[in-house]
């Protein structure tokens, strides 16, 4: 069964360092998403992305944040300058309105980002 | 207000019985999915189980179903015949709108432990 793939599970970095978080959809969807949950709190939505264009992004996605589908495959999270409470494992989703009408979202396993 | 409430923090069932757990949603969108979503304590994102806004009858995936009383705006999943491996936190979330990039909205989560 198709699956969304996430490179590395963990990432850790000193605070200021660059990181670069990556995934693969599943590949005949469309629409892509970046989450993340802070240890112990709820799941929130970072930003999404269609047509090599973000549709809608959070408060949360400030330009130390940016997104970029460099291939047909990846799909890449970059944190300029990491902080402490960017710490957080950080989900990739992909999904297929455009074949699949409830549109769900299946996630890929995380990245758990800890920056010290 | 919250657009997605789970009011029950952690929840305890013996082994084979059912348990429901709940979720109320708030949202002036006609057309929405519900969603939810079990997280082992891996942290993988596991989609269980889906109910749109125009769905008369409610949804069932094997042991789930979900109970959907749209005036009283709750999506309380159903789990029959628990077993120890359905320990873990679960996840209500919200889509509004038809679909197509739209983001979720997520409750806190529920935790669940299944006992012998």
């Amino acid at each position: 069964e198709p699956e969304v793939t996430q490179t590395p599970s963990h990432q850790v970095t000193q605070m200021g360092q660059e990181v670069i978080l990556r995934c693969v959809p599943i590949s005949n969807h469309l629409y892509f998403y970046w989450y993340r949950q802070i240890l112990g709190q709820k799941v929130e939505f970072l930003v999404s992305f269609y047509n090599n264009e973000i549709s809608e992004k959070s408060e949360i996605f400030d330009d130390q944040f940016s997104v970029e589908r460099p291939d047909g495959s990846n799909f890449t999270l970059k944190i300029r300058s990491t902080k402490l409470e960017d710490s957080a494992m950080y989900f990739c989703a992909s999904s297929d309105w455009d074949i699949n009408p409830m549109d769900t979202q299946y996630f890929g396993p995380g990245t758990r980002l800890t920056v010290l | 207000a919250q657009k997605i409430t789970q009011t029950q923090p952690g929840m305890f069932v013996q082994e084979k019985e059912a348990v429901t757990l709940d979720c109320t949603y708030d949202t002036s969108d006609q057309s929405y999915g519900l969603f939810w979503y079990k997280q082992p304590s891996s942290g993988e994102m596991i989609f269980l189980i889906y109910q749109g806004s125009y769905d008369e009858q409610n949804a069932t995936e094997g042991r789930y179903s979900l109970n959907f009383q749209k005036a009283r705006k709750s999506a309380n999943l159903v789990i029959s015949a628990s077993q120890l491996g359905d320990s873990a936190m679960y996840f209500c979330a919200m889509r509004e709108g038809r679909g197509g990039g739209n983001k979720l909205t997520f409750g806190t989560g529920t935790q669940l432990k299944v006992e012998l």
